[in-house]
């Protein structure tokens, strides 16, 4: 089993929807984690750490279940801008998910 | 956004050519990375190194060397690469080895 594994999608949403995706790690250990924003042929960017059970910034919400193993991230009333993958990775151990890609569509 | 810099953006190289990446953080991090993105894969840590000193190489080929003369400049030296080797290689820098990453935007490198 992979370390961090993750949905690869394509997600296809229209403007306006709730989507939500996970991230499964192996690793017990792993106490906090991040998700980064990939937009095409860019450089991945911050986008929210996790550090405890969850965390929320504005329309996006990334709880972690601990007892699962998992890790999601919701985002409410998505924008066309919100198109892009996003990787999620746990702290310290420099690895990440192949990453889920989302396209939010008009 | 100039936090982490990364030059070339493109380059073109034969197999039988010596380049040069270059990675420069202006956040005062101390700890930088080289991470290898092939299409369709997950990022692939390459290197790190924390104050200067590298602390990881993950089963790297010898024709990928890194240097780290400094804590804000990096670089990627390149020799008798593969076609393989054809990938999206990004900098990134943090606070510490366990801190967020910050990247820089990458050096799109096509090995012919």
């Amino acid at each position: 089993r992979k370390e961090v594994e993750q949905d690869p999608g394509p997600f296809n949403v229209p403007e306006g929807a709730t989507v939500a995706f996970n991230c499964t790690y192996s690793n017990s250990a792993s106490q906090s984690f991040f998700w980064y924003r990939q937009d095409c042929r860019k450089e991945p960017k911050l986008l929210m750490s996790v550090y405890s059970s969850g965390n929320e910034d504005g329309r996006f919400t990334a709880q972690l279940n601990r007892a699962s193993q998992y890790i999601s991230l919701l985002i409410r009333d998505s924008k066309l801008s919100d198109s892009a993958t996003y990787l999620c990775g746990p702290a310290g151990k420099l690895i990440f998910g192949q990453g889920t890609t989302l396209q939010v569509k008009p | 956004e100039t936090g982490v810099t990364q030059t070339p953006r493109h380059l073109v190289m034969g197999m039988t050519n010596k380049k040069s990446l270059k990675c420069e953080q202006h956040l005062g991090h101390n700890a930088m990375y080289w991470y290898k993105q092939s299409a369709k894969k997950p990022l692939e840590l390459m290197f790190v190194y924390s104050l200067e000193e590298r602390v990881e190489n993950n089963s790297v080929p010898s024709r990928f060397s890194p240097e780290c003369p400094n804590s804000s400049h990096l670089f990627l030296h390149l020799h008798t690469l593969q076609p393989e080797d054809s990938a999206l290689y990004l900098c990134a820098s943090s606070q510490g080895t366990g801190y967020e990453q910050y990247f820089g935007p990458g050096t799109r490198l096509t090995v012919t």
